[in-house]
Protein backbone atom coordinates (compact mmCIF):
# COMPACT_ATOMS: atom_id res chain seq x y z
CA UNK A 1 0.00 0.00 0.00
CA UNK A 2 1.18 3.06 -0.95
CA UNK A 3 -0.71 5.80 1.71
CA UNK A 4 -2.66 7.69 -1.15
CA UNK A 5 -5.90 7.28 -0.85
CA UNK A 6 -8.75 8.55 -3.09
CA UNK A 7 -12.43 9.48 -2.41
CA UNK A 8 -14.77 8.38 -3.84
CA UNK A 9 -14.31 5.11 -5.12
CA UNK A 10 -16.86 5.03 -8.49
CA UNK A 11 -18.99 8.09 -9.12
CA UNK A 12 -21.86 8.41 -11.81
CA UNK A 13 -22.98 12.01 -13.01
CA UNK A 14 -24.89 13.45 -16.37
CA UNK A 15 -23.52 15.78 -18.83
CA UNK A 16 -23.39 19.09 -17.63
CA UNK A 17 -23.02 18.07 -13.99
CA UNK A 18 -19.98 19.06 -11.75
CA UNK A 19 -17.79 16.55 -9.93
CA UNK A 20 -15.17 16.92 -7.01
CA UNK A 21 -12.47 14.36 -6.17
CA UNK A 22 -10.05 13.90 -3.50
CA UNK A 23 -6.92 12.84 -2.63
CA UNK A 24 -5.24 12.24 0.29
CA UNK A 25 -1.18 11.72 -0.24
CA UNK A 26 1.06 9.77 1.60
CA UNK A 27 2.70 11.42 4.59
CA UNK A 28 5.93 13.62 4.12
CA UNK A 29 5.46 14.08 0.21
CA UNK A 30 4.57 17.36 -0.78
CA UNK A 31 3.28 17.19 -4.57
CA UNK A 32 0.21 15.31 -6.17
CA UNK A 33 -0.03 15.02 -9.60
CA UNK A 34 -3.61 14.13 -11.16
CA UNK A 35 -3.71 11.93 -14.47
CA UNK A 36 -6.79 11.03 -16.83
CA UNK A 37 -6.81 7.53 -18.21
CA UNK A 38 -9.21 6.79 -20.60
CA UNK A 39 -9.96 2.84 -20.70
CA UNK A 40 -7.33 1.16 -22.63
CA UNK A 41 -5.04 3.67 -22.60
CA UNK A 42 -2.06 4.93 -20.40
CA UNK A 43 -2.63 7.79 -18.09
CA UNK A 44 -2.30 11.61 -19.36
CA UNK A 45 -1.27 14.25 -17.08
CA UNK A 46 -3.45 16.94 -16.03
CA UNK A 47 -1.44 18.91 -13.57
CA UNK A 48 0.42 18.40 -10.34
CA UNK A 49 1.13 20.86 -7.11
CA UNK A 50 3.90 21.57 -4.91
CA UNK A 51 3.37 23.47 -1.99
CA UNK A 52 -0.49 24.23 -2.88
CA UNK A 53 0.73 25.99 -5.55
CA UNK A 54 0.02 24.54 -9.65
CA UNK A 55 3.15 23.77 -11.03
CA UNK A 56 2.48 22.17 -14.71
CA UNK A 57 -0.31 21.63 -16.45
CA UNK A 58 -1.23 19.06 -19.24
CA UNK A 59 -3.61 20.03 -22.11
CA UNK A 60 -6.80 19.88 -20.52
CA UNK A 61 -9.48 22.54 -20.52
CA UNK A 62 -9.55 25.41 -17.93
CA UNK A 63 -13.06 23.61 -16.63
CA UNK A 64 -10.64 21.10 -14.93
CA UNK A 65 -9.23 22.75 -11.51
CA UNK A 66 -7.72 22.29 -8.48
CA UNK A 67 -6.16 22.47 -5.08
CA UNK A 68 -3.63 21.58 -2.68
CA UNK A 69 -4.59 22.39 0.85
CA UNK A 70 -1.71 22.69 3.14
CA UNK A 71 -1.98 19.31 4.68
CA UNK A 72 -0.96 18.52 0.81
CA UNK A 73 -3.92 16.94 0.27
CA UNK A 74 -5.77 17.77 -3.07
CA UNK A 75 -9.12 18.53 -5.15
CA UNK A 76 -9.66 17.68 -8.81
CA UNK A 77 -12.60 19.78 -9.83
CA UNK A 78 -14.39 19.09 -12.73
CA UNK A 79 -16.90 21.56 -14.27
CA UNK A 80 -19.85 20.98 -17.04
CA UNK A 81 -18.66 17.42 -17.55
CA UNK A 82 -18.92 15.80 -20.79
CA UNK A 83 -19.07 12.42 -22.19
CA UNK A 84 -15.47 11.89 -22.73
CA UNK A 85 -14.25 12.82 -19.10
CA UNK A 86 -15.80 9.07 -18.50
CA UNK A 87 -12.39 7.71 -17.59
CA UNK A 88 -10.37 6.51 -14.42
CA UNK A 89 -8.63 9.46 -12.15
CA UNK A 90 -5.74 8.82 -10.71
CA UNK A 91 -3.83 11.23 -8.09
CA UNK A 92 0.06 10.62 -7.72
CA UNK A 93 1.97 11.98 -4.55
CA UNK A 94 5.75 12.55 -4.33
CA UNK A 95 8.66 14.56 -2.53
CA UNK A 96 9.65 17.04 -5.41
CA UNK A 97 12.60 17.43 -2.54
CA UNK A 98 14.21 14.11 -3.21
CA UNK A 99 16.24 12.34 -5.66
CA UNK A 100 14.01 10.09 -7.95
CA UNK A 101 11.31 11.46 -6.65
CA UNK A 102 8.75 8.51 -7.88
CA UNK A 103 4.74 9.08 -7.66
CA UNK A 104 3.31 6.79 -5.90
CA UNK A 105 -0.67 5.94 -6.87
CA UNK A 106 -3.65 5.45 -5.20
CA UNK A 107 -6.62 3.33 -6.15
CA UNK A 108 -8.25 5.96 -8.29
CA UNK A 109 -11.96 7.43 -8.91
CA UNK A 110 -13.79 5.79 -11.46
CA UNK A 111 -15.99 8.48 -13.27
CA UNK A 112 -18.78 7.54 -15.28
CA UNK A 113 -20.86 10.69 -17.35
CA UNK A 114 -24.13 9.96 -18.61
CA UNK B 1 8.47 16.97 -25.66
CA UNK B 2 8.76 13.26 -24.49
CA UNK B 3 7.32 10.47 -26.09
CA UNK B 4 7.08 6.25 -24.70
CA UNK B 5 6.44 3.34 -27.23
CA UNK B 6 5.53 0.39 -25.79
CA UNK B 7 4.86 -1.98 -29.34
CA UNK B 8 3.75 -5.16 -27.20
CA UNK B 9 -0.07 -4.65 -26.70
CA UNK B 10 0.00 -8.29 -25.20
CA UNK B 11 2.15 -11.28 -23.91
CA UNK B 12 1.93 -14.72 -23.24
CA UNK B 13 4.60 -15.82 -20.35
CA UNK B 14 4.52 -19.46 -18.91
CA UNK B 15 4.89 -19.35 -14.88
CA UNK B 16 8.35 -19.47 -13.58
CA UNK B 17 9.95 -18.35 -17.04
CA UNK B 18 11.15 -15.05 -17.68
CA UNK B 19 9.85 -12.25 -19.56
CA UNK B 20 11.08 -9.14 -20.92
CA UNK B 21 8.57 -6.09 -21.85
CA UNK B 22 9.92 -3.93 -24.80
CA UNK B 23 10.30 0.11 -24.34
CA UNK B 24 11.22 3.03 -25.86
CA UNK B 25 11.91 6.65 -25.56
CA UNK B 26 12.18 9.68 -27.05
CA UNK B 27 13.52 12.91 -25.37
CA UNK B 28 15.31 16.29 -25.87
CA UNK B 29 15.95 16.65 -21.87
CA UNK B 30 19.81 15.96 -20.89
CA UNK B 31 18.25 14.43 -17.73
CA UNK B 32 15.25 11.72 -17.08
CA UNK B 33 14.01 9.58 -15.40
CA UNK B 34 12.36 5.93 -16.49
CA UNK B 35 9.67 3.96 -14.44
CA UNK B 36 7.52 1.13 -14.56
CA UNK B 37 4.30 0.69 -13.07
CA UNK B 38 1.91 -2.56 -12.87
CA UNK B 39 -2.02 -1.98 -13.04
CA UNK B 40 -3.96 -5.03 -12.00
CA UNK B 41 -7.35 -5.15 -13.21
CA UNK B 42 -8.04 -3.39 -10.05
CA UNK B 43 -7.02 -0.18 -11.39
CA UNK B 44 -4.10 1.03 -8.86
CA UNK B 45 -0.80 2.04 -10.25
CA UNK B 46 1.85 0.01 -8.49
CA UNK B 47 5.30 1.24 -9.01
CA UNK B 48 7.72 -1.25 -9.56
CA UNK B 49 11.08 0.30 -10.50
CA UNK B 50 13.09 3.55 -11.57
CA UNK B 51 16.71 3.87 -14.12
CA UNK B 52 17.81 7.15 -13.90
CA UNK B 53 19.21 8.32 -16.92
CA UNK B 54 22.67 9.03 -15.48
CA UNK B 55 22.78 6.16 -13.47
CA UNK B 56 25.83 3.35 -14.53
CA UNK B 57 24.17 0.33 -13.83
CA UNK B 58 20.79 -0.99 -14.48
CA UNK B 59 18.28 -0.83 -11.54
CA UNK B 60 17.10 -3.80 -9.95
CA UNK B 61 14.46 -4.71 -7.68
CA UNK B 62 13.28 -8.25 -6.56
CA UNK B 63 12.46 -9.98 -9.44
CA UNK B 64 12.31 -6.95 -11.90
CA UNK B 65 15.13 -5.21 -13.49
CA UNK B 66 15.39 -2.80 -16.19
CA UNK B 67 18.04 -3.38 -19.37
CA UNK B 68 18.60 0.32 -19.56
CA UNK B 69 20.68 1.14 -23.23
CA UNK B 70 20.96 4.72 -23.57
CA UNK B 71 22.40 5.07 -26.85
CA UNK B 72 19.28 2.38 -28.70
CA UNK B 73 16.97 4.94 -26.15
CA UNK B 74 15.67 1.53 -24.52
CA UNK B 75 14.49 0.52 -21.16
CA UNK B 76 12.83 -2.87 -21.03
CA UNK B 77 11.78 -4.47 -17.87
CA UNK B 78 12.56 -7.89 -17.19
CA UNK B 79 10.43 -10.46 -14.56
CA UNK B 80 12.36 -12.85 -13.96
CA UNK B 81 10.69 -16.57 -12.68
CA UNK B 82 6.85 -14.90 -13.27
CA UNK B 83 4.14 -15.91 -10.81
CA UNK B 84 0.43 -15.89 -11.44
CA UNK B 85 -0.17 -12.60 -9.75
CA UNK B 86 2.02 -10.77 -12.19
CA UNK B 87 -0.83 -10.66 -15.13
CA UNK B 88 -1.43 -7.29 -15.27
CA UNK B 89 -0.85 -3.69 -17.34
CA UNK B 90 2.39 -2.75 -17.41
CA UNK B 91 3.00 0.80 -18.40
CA UNK B 92 6.26 2.73 -19.27
CA UNK B 93 6.84 5.88 -18.17
CA UNK B 94 9.35 8.93 -17.99
CA UNK B 95 9.79 12.31 -16.68
CA UNK B 96 11.85 15.52 -17.00
CA UNK B 97 14.83 15.71 -13.59
CA UNK B 98 16.25 19.29 -14.58
CA UNK B 99 13.67 22.10 -15.76
CA UNK B 100 11.27 21.29 -12.84
CA UNK B 101 7.72 20.20 -12.91
CA UNK B 102 8.04 16.41 -12.81
CA UNK B 103 5.16 15.64 -15.17
CA UNK B 104 5.01 11.27 -16.00
CA UNK B 105 4.42 10.88 -19.71
CA UNK B 106 3.40 7.10 -19.85
CA UNK B 107 3.28 4.40 -22.77
CA UNK B 108 0.21 2.44 -23.52
CA UNK B 109 0.99 -0.07 -21.51
CA UNK B 110 1.57 -4.00 -22.78
CA UNK B 111 -0.58 -6.49 -20.99
CA UNK B 112 1.09 -9.33 -19.14
CA UNK B 113 -0.45 -13.14 -18.90
CA UNK B 114 1.19 -15.30 -17.06
CA UNK B 115 0.19 -19.25 -18.00
CA UNK B 116 0.11 -22.21 -15.79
Amino acid sequence: ETGVTQSPTHLIKTRGQQVTLRCSSQSGHNTVSWYQQALGQGPQFIFQYYREEENGRGNFPPRFSGLQFPNYSSELNVNALELDDSALYLCASSDREKAGDTQYFGPGTRLTVL
Amino acid sequence: AQKITQTQPGMFVQEKEAVTLDCTYDTSDPSYGLFWYKQPSSGEMIFLIYQGSYDQQNATEGRYSLNFQKARKSANLVISASQLGDSAMYFCAMRPITGGGNKLTFGTGTQLKVEL
